[in-house]
């Protein structure tokens, strides 16, 4: 079955420093994985996809995401981080029965202290 | 562009109400989900819909039902209101996927639901 874990509740950087929020898969063929960022009292925003290709995707305001295959990791990464960052990071890969529907991770809470 | 619009934001029920929690998207997408969310527990799948006139339910439906009569509109019933229902409730929606599963779900802001 297809899974993802974010092994990390919270993540807490200084502003400037690099940021990494982790995720890691368990699918069966070639995956497709997402990222998306929640904001306080807020929806899910989608942040970036990987689908094919290229393993460094880039996304929305700054972020990338790195694809590794042998470790089965797609982490989350900014080389500098703002306060305005901080918020709830959600991975999610689609089901296997049905792709159209998400299975999304716990979520990973970054704190960017000033 | 106004994307998913949810009503309301915030609604507190007694046990043993009933409401309706309302979702409309102006995408022109096809498919359409409802969420809720627990803290530090994800989002979990209730119903989902791929057209109009088409739902089935997901992870977690039991006490609720839906209905899609039209492809904008996707509203959730809560029959009889119970307090496990407390939680965060989101409506998404995306564009068909044609080409497989890499079209991104665009969410609501959620209606935050209290069960007393």
């Amino acid at each position: 079955a297809q899974s993802v874990a974010q092994p990390e509740d919270q993540v807490n950087v200084a502003e400037g420093n690099p940021l990494t929020v982790k995720c890691t898969y368990s699918v069966s063929g070639n995956p497709y994985l997402f990222w998306y960022v929640q904001y306080p009292n807020r929806g899910l925003q989608f942040l970036l996809k990987y689908i094919t290709g290229d393993n460094l995707v880039k996304g929305s305001y700054g972020f990338e995401a790195e694809f590794n295959k042998s470790q089965t990791s797609f982490h989350l990464k900014k080389p500098s981080a703002l306060v305005s960052d901080s918020a709830l990071y959600f991975c999610a890969v689609p089901r296997m029965d049905s792709s159209y529907k998400l299975i999304f991770g716990s979520g990973t809470r970054l704190l960017v202290r000033p | 562009n106004a994307g998913v619009t949810q009503t309301p934001k915030f609604r507190i029920l007694k046990i043993g109400q009933s409401m309706t929690l309302q979702c409309t998207q102006d995408m022109n997408h096809n498919y359409m989900y409802w969420y809720r969310q627990d803290p530090g527990m994800g989002l979990k799948l209730i119903y989902y819909s791929v057209g109009a006139g088409i739902t089935d339910k997901g992870e977690v439906p039991n006490g609720y039902n839906v209905s899609r009569s039209t492809t904008e509109d996707f509203p959730l019933r809560l029959e009889l209101a119970a307090p496990s229902q407390t939680s965060v409730y989101f409506c998404a929606s995306s564009p068909p996927h044609a080409t497989g599963a890499d079209q991104p779900q665009h969410f609501g802001d959620g209606t935050r639901l209290s069960i007393l």
